[in-house]
Order: structure tokens, then sequence, then C-alpha cells
């Protein structure tokens, strides 16, 4: 099993469409994180979670709505989404999160278009 | 806010020659890591860096911290087209814990 896992890997959704993103991390970390990467821009950090506790909201709208079960699994729902919102997003888990210093192991991402 | 900004933006090379990639913070580092990125997909990560001084090194990749941790150096030898890619830096800010990236440095390795 790869480290952590993502998907699906390709989405094209319109702007009234709602879906959501998965994420798995299959290496017994403790805390997940959601990032969006745009054209040329350097990674936003979107959301963190830490013990299935949401620790950082990144001043990120709401028609993003993350949903963390247990410290395996990481969603992120999405609905009714701007053209601009299109971007590749990652996820990334680390094994304890919250002012660590831990490395962050990331997923493949996801490949949103926005129509 | 703390920011780190990576030079050259991009860079194209000619195999078997070497290079380095370079990552400026405005503020102290406190630890800083160095990932690569495939066109389109997830980041792998190389190394991290703690200490002023502190050197690392990955197959044919060294990356270094300077002694005042605000620069962080990343050296390719002998390139290959396998090492084309975006190199990112992100560092844990200096605010909090929330990690902070680079912006990334595309190479393109020509055979």
């Amino acid at each position: 099993e790869t480290g952590v896992t993502q998907t699906p890997r390709h989405l094209v959704m319109g702007m009234t469409n709602k879906k959501s993103l998965k994420c798995e991390q299959h290496l017994g970390h403790n805390a997940m994180y959601w990032y969006k990467q745009s054209a040329k821009k350097p990674l936003e950090l979107m959301f963190v979670y830490s013990l299935e506790e949401r620790v950082e909201n990144n001043s990120v709208p709401s028609r993003f709505s993350p949903e963390c079960p247990n410290s395996s699994h990481l969603f992120l729902h999405l609905h009714t989404l701007q053209p601009e919102d299109s971007a590749l997003y990652l996820c990334a888990s680390s094994q304890r999160g919250h002012a660590s210093t831990d490395t962050q192991y990331f997923g493949p991402g996801t490949r949103l278009t926005v129509l | 806010s703390q920011e780190l900004e990576q030079s050259p933006q991009s860079l194209i090379v000619q195999e078997g020659k070497n290079l380095t990639i370079n990552c400026t913070s405005s503020k102290t580092l406190y630890g800083l890591y160095w990932y690569k990125q495939k066109y389109g997909e997830g980041l792998i990560f190389l190394m991290m860096l703690q200490k002023g001084g502190e050197e690392k090194s990955h197959e044919k990749i060294t990356a270094k911290l300077d002694e005042k941790k605000q620069q962080s150096s990343l050296h390719i030898t002998a390139s290959q087209p396998s090492h084309a890619g975006i190199y990112l830096c992100g560092a844990l800010s200096t605010g909090g814990f929330k990690t902070i990236f680079g912006a990334g440095t595309r190479l393109f390795v020509k055979a």
C-alpha cells in the first residue's frame, strides 16, 4: 500500500455540482492536511486536522467543507465552486502535526477542473 | 508573515551538468524541507534540515542550511533526465505550526 492515496485523481465538475475528494493514509499518522496548488503559486494550506480535530482553517471559503471521520481518512466536500477553484488539491499526513517539525508525506493529488 | 523565495524560477541544464537551487526565507528557519514534484503529481520528500550548517545528501542531491538559518541551497551533481521536475522548499513558519512553501523551481534536463 502506498503511504497516502487520493481519489479521484481527476475531477471535472460544474459550478452547481456537489462532489467530494477522498484521502487515506496508511502510515499511522495523527495529522492530516489539505493543500491547494494553483499554477505558479506556492502551495496554500487549507485545513489541518490533528487527532481528528480541526486545528487550522486558513480562511478558506465555506464552499469547501472538510471532514475527518478518523485519523486515517480525510475528505474535502465541494459545492457551488467557482472556475478559479480549479487547481491540484493535495493531501498530506504527518506523525504528530500541530507545532511539530514532523515531515509531511503527500498524496498524488486530485486535479480539479471547475467549468 | 514569513515567505520563502526560490531561485531560479526555472532552469534548463544539459544532462551531466551540475546545478544549484536556492531557497531564502524572510525570517529565521526552524526546519527546512526539500521536496520534488513531478508535473501534476504529489510531492516526494527529499530531506529535512534543522541545524545551521547542516548538510544532507540523497543520491546525487545535496542540501545545506546556512549558518544564519535563513537560506538553504540544493545542489544536484551530474544531472540526469530523472532529476527533472519541480523542486519546492518548505519551512515551519515562525508564527505557528503552519508549513509554508516556496513557489518552486522547475528543472528541465536535456538529454
